[in-house]
């Protein structure tokens, strides 16, 4: 009954490298959802899929940061040349069906750009 | 613009004490409300939700809101504090009409002293 996996936990980057950020949805969901956390704010939306599609990606940056939910395999958040204003918790959450009736979260990745 | 917004920023109080926490959006059509909890180190989770019916609804440990649609406000209550309440709350709203995506005000971080 395992909820929604994000992996790595913790991710140490040093600027300019690229990070990889995985997200496997809860089991029979085929919704996912990207956030931002920046120290002392709120979560922002950055980019909802489903399988093998972009839905909304109106919270994405527009260079550096691509998103991709596979058909087979997690969903991927990469980010590009890292730099320090990266440095965020990213937090994945998937849902069952269309309406956002209710979602689930992962723990977060907690990516530090040094 | 279309936002959510949490009045409090930190709040503290003692053990037993009632708590508050204000939550108000700016959307005008239907909308799904919800408030979630992150403990400290771990991913959020849902305390409660509202969609339709009564205004008052009742979720996990003791936490109860009120949906007053004339007021656009979601307000988070519990009669009693402990200890272990100690976490940040976030308010989330979901547009019906608009794009599917919770909205999360900036966050309350609560702290009970015991």
């Amino acid at each position: 009954n395992a909820g929604v996996m994000q992996n790595p936990r913790h991710l140490v980057r040093r600027r300019g490298q690229e990070a990889r950020l995985r997200c496997s949805p809860m089991k029979g969901h085929s919704h996912v959802y990207w956030y931002r956390q920046l120290p002392e704010e709120g979560l922002k939306f950055m980019v909802y899929l489903q399988k093998e599609n972009i839905i909304d990606e109106s919270g994405m940056p527009k260079e550096r940061f691509s998103a991709e939910f596979p058909k087979e395999g997690p969903s991927i958040l990469r980010i590009q040349q890292v730099v320090r204003g990266d440095s965020a918790a990213y937090f994945c959450a998937s849902s069952a069906g269309q309406g956002l009736r209710e979602a689930f979260f992962g723990q977060g990745t907690r990516l530090t750009v040094v | 613009a279309q936002s959510v917004s949490q009045h409090n920023h930190h709040v503290i109080l003692s053990e037993a004490a009632s708590l508050e926490l204000g939550c108000n959006y700016s959307y005008g059509g239907t909308v799904n409300l919800f408030w979630y909890v992150q403990y400290p180190g771990q991913h959020l989770q849902l305390l409660l939700k509202y969609f339709s019916g009564d205004p008052l609804v009742k979720g996990i440990k003791g936490f109860e809101a009120e949906f007053i649609k004339s007021k656009f406000s979601f307000n988070l209550r519990k009669p009693s504090v402990q200890w272990s309440d100690t976490a940040e709350y976030f308010c989330a709203v979901n547009p019906i009409q608009g794009a599917q995506k919770l909205v999360f005000g900036q966050g309350t971080r609560l702290t009970i002293n015991p």
